[in-house]
């Protein structure tokens, strides 16, 4: 099973700040990355796929980048609706496997 | 619009066995792949399993932790997509949401239906 590690797995930050998540695979998978948000209580959200693709109603804010091992999720200025938890996951191969989630907190 | 509903949850002993189920609507039931994700208490994503559409062969694919025990099928004429659980264990105690899939990444999410394995 291809595994996916995040950094950080917690970050503490304030609104308007410029946010980096990462994701690493522990092997290639070219560009097949999903990014979701998930907020205390709620389902998840997808905002990206392809890695790069802005899911439809998304806020612009939010960008993907990377191929191969390693991507990145960036929120351009952080919102206060924006503090949740965030998942990479990888749509290379079966089973489907999600990263262990980074959250993002107010500081 | 768009809309899963999840149900079926609720309180089992280890070993029982449990059917969800997931209702859909908004969307070309019988065109779309299903997936099943559950989210233990406090803990991240776990992908559990999907369902291709008929027109693709219809088959399923599993998660190791659950393959052999879980079966997920789906009805075209109801729009449901099921997730028969037997042989259930403490660890399979989850939030079980089903989702639609798009480009492979989950796009439209249920609300989730929650399974407790407990004696």
């Amino acid at each position: 099973d291809i595994q996916l590690t995040q950094s950080p797995s917690f970050l503490s930050a304030s609104v308007g700040d410029r946010v980096t998540i990462s994701c690493r695979a522990s092997q290639g998978i070219s560009s097949y990355l999903a990014w979701y948000q998930q907020n205390p209580g709620k389902a998840p959200k997808l905002l990206i796929y392809a890695a790069s693709t802005l899911q439809s109603g998304v806020p612009s804010r939010f960008s993907g980048s990377g191929s191969g091992t390693e991507f990145t999720l960036t929120i351009s200025s952080l919102q206060p609706e924006d503090f949740a938890t965030y998942y990479c996951q990888q749509l290379n191969s079966y089973p489907r496997t999600f990263g262990q989630g980074t959250k993002v907190e107010i500081k | 619009e768009v809309q899963l509903v999840e149900s079926g949850g609720g309180l089992v002993e280890p070993g029982g066995s449990l059917r969800l189920s997931c209702a859909a609507s908004g969307f070309t039931f019988s065109d779309a792949y299903m997936t099943w994700v559950r989210q233990a208490p406090g803990k991240g994503l776990e992908w559990v399993g999907h369902i291709k559409r008929k027109r693709d062969d219809g088959t399923a694919g599993y998660a190791a932790p659950v393959k052999g025990r879980f079966t997920i099928s789906r009805d075209d004429s109801e729009n449901t997509v099921y997730l028969q659980m037997n042989s259930l264990k403490t660890e399979d105690t989850a939030l079980y949401y089903c989702t639609t899939q798009k480009d492979g990444a989950s796009n439209y999410w249920g609300q989730g239906t929650l399974v407790t394995v407990s004696s």
